[in-house]
């Protein structure tokens, strides 16, 4: 069964640093794609990053990257230049095919918190 | 453009009590989903309508039921309400296809005393 693990229940980081959010997966499946959610305080879920298994290149957007490392089947998150709003729960995430869709197996997630 | 939108934001029920929890996309999404957040967890899936017409079972089904009415809205019903349906209640709906995200709803906060 796909698993994703998330060991750090919280963190902090200092304003403008850079922060990487650690996150280790399961599965035995050659072809899967990893996620990364953002939830802030006020709830919503906002998507941040994407990664194929086949993709050569670590993903990047804006100021996320992700460290894709195979081998290790870890897919770490790393915030750059962090902003005070970037204070949230962040979920890491596997894509499971079912039939025609697929559903998301997420980690219990990583508090962040940015400090002035 | 809405996104996806879910109604009510909070409800409290009591036990025995029913009630549908409703979802709508404006995005021409062919898949809908219907997550649970319950406190220190992530989501786990309920159910899910990969297109219009089919609906299926996810990881926690029981207690549920679903419709989806037509392209754009996917509802989630709850028969008989218990505390331990206690949660956050998220849809969520995507293109379809390995790659594209699934773009969540905000939620709606659900209390069974």
């Amino acid at each position: 069964a796909q698993k994703i693990t998330q060991t750090q229940p919280g963190m902090f980081v200092q304003e403008k640093e850079a922060v990487t959010l650690d996150c280790t997966y399961d599965t035995s499946d050659q072809s899967y794609g990893l996620f990364w959610y953002k939830q802030p305080s006020s709830g919503e879920m906002i998507f941040l990053i994407y990664q194929g298994s086949y993709d050569e290149q670590n993903a990047t957007e804006g100021r996320y990257s992700l460290n894709f490392q195979k081998a290790r089947k870890s897919a770490n998150l790393v915030i750059s230049a962090s902003q005070l709003g970037d204070s949230a729960m962040y979920f890491c995430a596997m894509r499971d095919w079912m039939d025609s869709s697929y559903k998301l197996i997420f980690g219990s997630g990583t508090r962040l918190l940015v400090r002035p | 453009n809405a996104g996806v939108t879910q109604t009510p934001k909070f409800q409290v029920l009591k036990t025995g009590q029913s009630m549908t929890l409703q979802c709508a996309q404006d995005m021409n999404h062919n898949s809908m989903y219907w997550y649970r957040q319950d406190p220190g967890m992530g989501l786990r899936l309920i159910y899910y309508s990969a297109s219009e017409g089919t609906t299926d079972k996810g990881e926690v089904p029981n207690g549920y039921n679903v419709s989806r009415l037509n392209k754009r809205e996917f509802s989630l019903r709850l028969e008989s309400a218990a505390p331990s349906q206690t949660s956050v209640y998220f849809c969520a709906s995507s293109l379809g296809g390995a790659s594209y995200e699934q773009y969540f709803g905000p939620g709606t906060r659900l209390t069974v005393t």
